[in-house]
């Protein structure tokens, strides 16, 4: 199985300012990695797929880089309505696994 | 834009078999899509459960597999997801999802909370 492991487990940023929540797996991935976030009460929304692709409706200030074994999701410009946990998947082997999320905070 | 919305009972006893539906909006059920089923322990991380694809594999995860049917009924337009002879750590949320051409996930449903209590 590979382990997808999540840091850091909490990040307080000031609004507008850039946000960078890593991602790292025990076996390379190639650029098989997902990004989603969630918010209370919600289901996850799919943010970025295959490392660095926008899904679609997804704001151009959130981007996806990485491949191997180490992955990045930058929010450029914080805004408060991106307060939520965020999850990266490994989307290479089955079974398909998570990380333990990053939770973003607003400062 | 494909709406997923799950159902089922909100309470299940100890060893039995919790079943669950997915109703599909805006798509059918048969056109080509594959179905997945993921599961959030209360303030808990997301757990992969298993993906039926379109050609008719289905995959499940392994530390669940010996429990799990995840299946379609294309008459109802919808999905279902069984886990047998639950226990309380089968508590939690459990999604229903679209399963991406390289097995990302989108959409994702709202989510039923299921909880297991005697």
């Amino acid at each position: 199985e590979i382990v997808v492991t999540q840091s850091p487990a909490t990040l307080s940023v000031s609004p507008g300012e850039r946000a960078t929540l890593s991602c790292r797996a025990s076996q390379s991935l190639g650029s098989y990695l997902a990004w989603y976030q969630q918010k209370p009460g919600q289901g996850p929304r799919l943010l970025i797929y295959a490392a660095t692709t926008r899904a679609t409706g997804i704001p151009a200030r959130f981007s996806g880089s990485g491949s191997g074994t180490e992955f990045t999701l930058t929010i450029s410009s914080l805004q408060s309505e991106d307060s939520a946990v965020y999850y990266c998947q490994q989307h290479n082997g089955w079974p398909l696994t998570f990380g333990g999320g990053t939770k973003v905070e607003i400062k | 834009q494909v709406l997923l919305q799950e159902s089922g009972p909100g309470l299940a006893k100890p060893s039995e078999t919790l079943s669950l539906t997915c109703a599909v909006s805006a798509a059918s059920i048969g056109s080509g899509y594959s179905w997945g089923w993921i599961r959030q322990p209360p303030g808990n991380g997301l757990e992969w459960i298993g993906s039926l694809y379109h050609d008719g594999r289905a995959f499940y995860n392994p530390s669940l597999k010996s429990r799990v049917t995840i299946s379609v009924d294309a008459s109802k337009n919808q999905c279902s997801l069984r886990l047998s002879s639950v226990t309380a750590a089968d508590t939690g949320v459990y999604y229903c999802v679209i399963t991406g051409p390289h097995n990302w996930f989108d959409p994702w449903g709202q989510g039923a909370l299921v909880t297991v209590s005697s």
